[in-house]
């Protein structure tokens, strides 16, 4: 099983409210990663990270920010949460030597389904 | 990053194999073909991973011809609790970003 969580599972807040989504792995993966899904839609990268203090943006441009300060840790961040930032939000790492000679395998965490009003 | 095309959806009954194929036309020499599952309000899943001819595990089955610009992943004798979408992705060695697309959203019926 993979140790990677994420907090909160749900959250429902206000227009304009700053929130942070929490991601934390304990396998000592340096790949971190944050996709963003609507419902029955398909995932979008928004967000990757391939070691501490490294960040970039997905292919899915957002409003969001992220951080790395420590490997186990990959939050993300809204400073300003508007109704368009409703969706489920995954978290996920990698590690490419898992299996050898492969490209690695990513694991997600449970997701953080963001309500906003 | 090599573009993959599957099918929207796919239904099957209970019991029967099932295959899915991808198409990777432009897949790179040291490019991976990697499938995912996932069902609702869940992260996808690894399924497995193939680099050419054919992988098998306890879960599936990868085929991958010889020109690599397709796969098919195939589920043996398939159960209602198989109802999820997949993911078809190719991705290098050292993982850059996967990105994923629509999927197979494959429905099984009793």
């Amino acid at each position: 099983e993979a140790d990677i969580y994420q907090t909160p599972r749900y959250l429902v807040i206000g227009t304009g409210k700053k929130i942070t989504l929490e991601c934390s792995q304990t396998m000592g993966h340096d790949k971190m990663y944050w996709y963003q899904q609507d419902p029955g839609m398909e995932l979008h990268l928004i967000h990757y990270s391939y070691g501490v203090n490294s960040t970039e943006k997905g292919d899915l441009s957002s409003e969001s920010t992220v951080s790395r300060i420590r490997t186990e840790h990959f939050p993300l961040t809204l400073e300003s949460a508007r109704p368009s930032h409703t969706s489920q939000y995954l978290c996920a790492s990698s590690d490419p030597l898992a299996i050898a000679g492969s490209a690695g395998e990513l694991f997600f965490g449970e997701g953080s389904r963001l309500t906003v009003l | 990053l090599a573009k993959t095309t599957q099918p929207i959806s796919m239904d099957s009954y209970e019991g029967q194999e099932v295959n899915i194929t991808c198409s990777h036309n432009n897949i790179a020499t040291n490019d991976y073909i990697t499938w995912y599952q996932q069902f609702p309000s869940q992260g996808p899943r690894f399924i497995i991973q193939g680099y050419k001819t054919k992988v098998t595990n306890e879960v599936a089955s990868l085929f991958i011809p010889a020109d690599r610009k397709s796969s098919t992943l195939s589920l043996p004798r398939v159960s209602l609790s198989d109802t999820a979408v997949y993911y078809c992705l190719v991705a290098k060695r050292e993982n850059t970003p996967l990105v994923f697309g629509k999927g197979t959203r494959l429905s099984v019926i009793a």
